[in-house]
């Protein structure tokens, strides 16, 4: 069965400096996505941003990136330039297939002002 | 354009009543998803419908709980019998079966309370 693991339950940091989230996951597929989803406090959750497992270039979005190493299992997710907007839980998932999102325990992410 | 919609936003019972619960998803998504997430954790897979066809069930369903997509347009997950155990949020979510993409879109989710 696949898994996800998140290991820092709370992250903190301060307005407009970088942060790192890590995330690693284990499968013995070789074709799957993975995800980081932001669910704000009371609000719903949303995606952040997508990896291909067959794509070799990290993922970017604007101020989100993923450090993606495939043979580590590892999915990291980077934010550049801290807004208090980005408080919030992050999760990382995985989804094989069109079937069910997996997903990790979550990283609670402090913006300190 | 809507989101995915789910009514209640707020359930309150007492152990040992049921509860229904409704989810619209996107209009033009033929998948949609069932997760239940507990304070504190991620969502945990529920089940999940192609259409009106329910393709699978976690074992995390049990036979108190029953999910149906009449028509395969909104979805209602019920639960029978009601337990302290079952306060959680419930969380829709829906997708496009033919993208390649395979994102997920979420609603704001019921929050059950179970007293």
């Amino acid at each position: 069965a696949q898994t996800v693991t998140q290991s820092q339950p709370e992250m903190s940091v301060q307005e407009a400096e970088t942060v790192t989230l890590s995330c690693t996951y284990d499968t013995s597929e070789s074709d799957y996505y993975l995800f980081w989803y932001k669910q704000p406090p009371s609000r719903q959750m949303i995606l952040v941003i997508r990896q291909e497992a067959y794509k070799q270039q990290n993922a970017t979005e604007n101020r989100f990136s993923v450090n993606f190493q495939k043979a580590a299992k590892s999915f990291s997710l980077k934010i550049s330039d801290s807004q208090l907007g980005d408080a919030a839980m992050y999760f990382c998932a995985y989804i094989q297939g069109a079937q069910k999102l997996v997903f990790g325990q979550g990283t609670r992410l402090t913006i300190n002002p | 354009d809507t989101g995915v919609s789910q009514d209640p936003r707020h359930k309150i019972t007492k152990r040992g009543q049921n509860v229904t619960f409704r989810c619209d998803p996107i209009s033009e998504h033929n998948r949609l998803y069932w997760y239940r997430q507990t304070l504190g954790q991620g969502p945990e897979f529920l089940t999940y419908f192609q259409n009106e066809a329910q393709l699978e069930k976690s074992r995390l369903l049990s036979d108190r709980f029953s999910a149906e997509r009449p028509k395969g347009s909104f979805s209602t997950l019920e639960i029978q019998r009601t337990e302290q155990g079952d306060s959680a949020m419930y969380l829709c979510a829906s997708s496009l079966g033919t993208s390649s993409l395979h994102e997920q879109y979420f609603g704001p989710g019921t929050r059950l309370t179970v007293t």
